[in-house]
């Protein structure tokens, strides 16, 4: 079972600053199979990323994937109102088809 | 648009079942997977089950495998989740997602989830 681990787990910045958060998997990870999901308060999750790198049908280009085996990162360039929230990764595995999220890490106003 | 919108949830007692319906629009529901993912109240989210294009591929979380079941009504295009033996460790917000699969596999849509309560 690949467990995936989120740091930090808060990340306190203010507008306009720059957020890196990680996604560390337990062992090596494809790609294709990591995505990056945004949640706010009340709300459902919001696909960002996927495939690691992709962004999501009408998602700021401040949002940015990378990483590739067991370390990944998300990447919002300079921090709007808005995008103070929690944030998940997810891998997926086939064989049997199993999904997993990591922890999340909170996005708060400094 | 595509909408998922749940329903079935409630507040029950340990060991009984409850059944959720996820009611799909806006989409050819035929030509996609999807799932269930629940979220405990102020926890993080964790993948419950899916079901294939078909309806023939169904898969569980270990934590609930044995006691729910998924299946799919495409001419209702509707989702279900049949939850047996409930526990309090089932308490969540269940959510009905849109399931990419194929080349990546991730959740493109998401309703606004069906709150389930277990408890005596």
């Amino acid at each position: 079972e690949i467990v995936l681990t989120q740091s930090p787990g808060t990340l306190s910045l203010s507008p306009g600053e720059r957020a890196t958060l990680s996604c560390r998997a337990s062992q090596s990870v494809s790609s294709s199979y990591l995505a990056w999901y945004q949640q706010k308060p009340g709300q459902a999750p919001r696909l960002l990323i996927y495939g690691a790198s992709s962004r999501a049908t009408g998602i700021p280009d401040r949002f940015s994937g990378s990483g590739s085996g067991t370390d990944f990162t998300l990447t919002i360039s300079r921090l709007e109102p808005e995008d103070f929230a929690v944030y998940y990764c997810q891998q997926y595995v086939n064989s049997p088809p199993i999904f997993t999220f990591g922890p999340g890490t909170k996005v708060d106003i400094k | 648009e595509v909408q998922l919108l749940e329903s079935g949830g409630g507040l029950v007692q340990p060991g009984e079942s409850l059944r959720l319906s996820c009611a799909a629009s806006g989409f050819t529901f035929s030509s996609y997977a999807m799932s269930w993912v629940r979220q405990a109240p102020g926890k993080g989210l964790e993948w419950v089950s899916g079901v294939s294009r078909s309806g023939g591929g169904t898969y569980y979380a270990d934590s609930v495998k044995g006691r729910f079941t998924i299946s799919r009504d495409t001419s209702k295009n509707t989702l279900y989740l049949q939850m047996y033996s409930l526990r309090a460790e089932d308490t969540a917000l269940y959510y009905c997602a849109r399931w990419e699969d194929g080349s990546r596999n991730y959740f493109a849509y998401w309703g606004q989830g069906t709150l389930v309560t277990v408890s005596s």
